[in-house]
C-alpha cells in the first residue's frame, strides 16, 4: 500500500527538550511538507522540501528544523526554542511537478499530537 | 492566493445530499479551486479540484459558477462518516508559478446526523 506515515501518535515531552518526528512515504513524490495545527484553527506551513538535500522556510519555521537526506523521509525536530510546541503535526507530499497541473495534490499522514509540558 | 469564504457550520441528515457552498469572489481566471476535508484528528483529505468545469468523482461533485466567484461541494448521500471540517482552497497550480503551501482556514465544519 502506498502511503504516509508518521510515528508517533502521541508524544509527550518535557520543556527544553528536543524531539524529531518521523515522516516517511512510499509514494515516490519529490515534495514533502510539515504543517502544524492548534485547536479550532487551520493548518501553518512550518518547512518544505521540493526535492532531496533541499528545503525551505514556511510561515512559522522559527524553533523548528528539518533534513532531507532521502527522497522518502523528512523529520522535523522541535526544538527547544519553540515557544508553543504543544500542537497536532501533520506531514504531507506531492508529486511536486510544477509540469502537471494535477500534480498539486497533497498527501497527508495521520499527524502527531506532541504535548510538552 | 485568492481569499475564501465557508460557513463556520453545516448540518445534514443522513443520506440526504450535504452542498457546502464557497464564494472565492477575487479568484483570478487561472486559479483552480481545491476541496479538502479533515476528520477529527486525522491528517486532511484531498476530496477535488476544478478550474472552470463541474466535476465529479467517487468523492463527490464540484459546482463552480460561470462567473467563477463562487462554487459548491455537493456530497449526494452524506453519511456519518462524512462528518469532518471541508477546507476550500484557491490557489495557482505550481505549473502555474503558485506557491508549493496550501492556506487552510477554518472551513466549514459539517455535522452528518443519524
Amino acid at each position: 500500500d502506498g502511503g504516509i506515515t508518521q510515528s508517533p501518535k502521541y508524544l509527550f515531552r518535557k520543556e527544553g527538550q528536543n524531539v524529531t518526528l518521523s515522516c516517511e512515504q512510499n509514494l515516490n513524490h519529490d515534495a514533502m511538507y510539515w504543517y502544524r495545527q492548534d485547536p479550532g484553527q487551520g493548518l501553518r506551513l512550518i518547512y518544505y522540501s521540493q526535492i532531496v538535500n533541499d528545503f525551505q522556510k514556511g510561515d512559522i519555521a522559527e524553533g523548528y528544523s528539518v533534513s532531507r537526506e532521502k527522497k522518502e523521509s523528512f523529520p522535523l525536530t522541535v526544538t527547544s526554542a519553540q515557544k508553543n510546541p504543544t500542537a497536532f503535526y501533520l506531514c504531507a507530499s506531492s508529486m511536486g511537478d510544477r509540469a502537471s497541473p494535477n500534480s498539486y495534490e497533497q498527501y497527508f499522514g495521520p499527524g502527531t499530537r506532541l504535548t510538552v509540558t | 492566493d485568492a481569499k475564501t469564504t465557508q460557513p463556520t457550520s453545516m448540518d445534514c441528515a443522513e443520506g440526504r445530499a450535504a452542498n457546502l457552498p464557497c464564494n472565492h469572489s477575487t479568484i483570478s481566471g487561472n486559479e483552480y479551486v481545491y476541496w479538502y476535508r479533515q476528520i477529527h484528528s486525522q491528517g486532511p483529505q484531498y476530496i477535488i479540484h476544478g478550474l472552470k468545469n463541474n466535476e465529479t468523482n467517487e468523492m463527490a461533485s464540484l459546482i463552480i459558477t460561470e462567473d467563477r466567484k463562487s462554487s459548491t461541494l455537493i456530497l449526494p448521500h452524506a453519511t456519518l462518516r462524512d462528518t469532518a471540517v471541508y477546507y476550500c482552497i484557491v490557489r495557482l497550480s505550481l505549473w502555474q508559478g503558485g506557491s508549493e503551501k496550501l492556506v487552510f482556514g477554518k472551513g466549514t465544519k459539517l455535522t452528518v446526523n443519524p
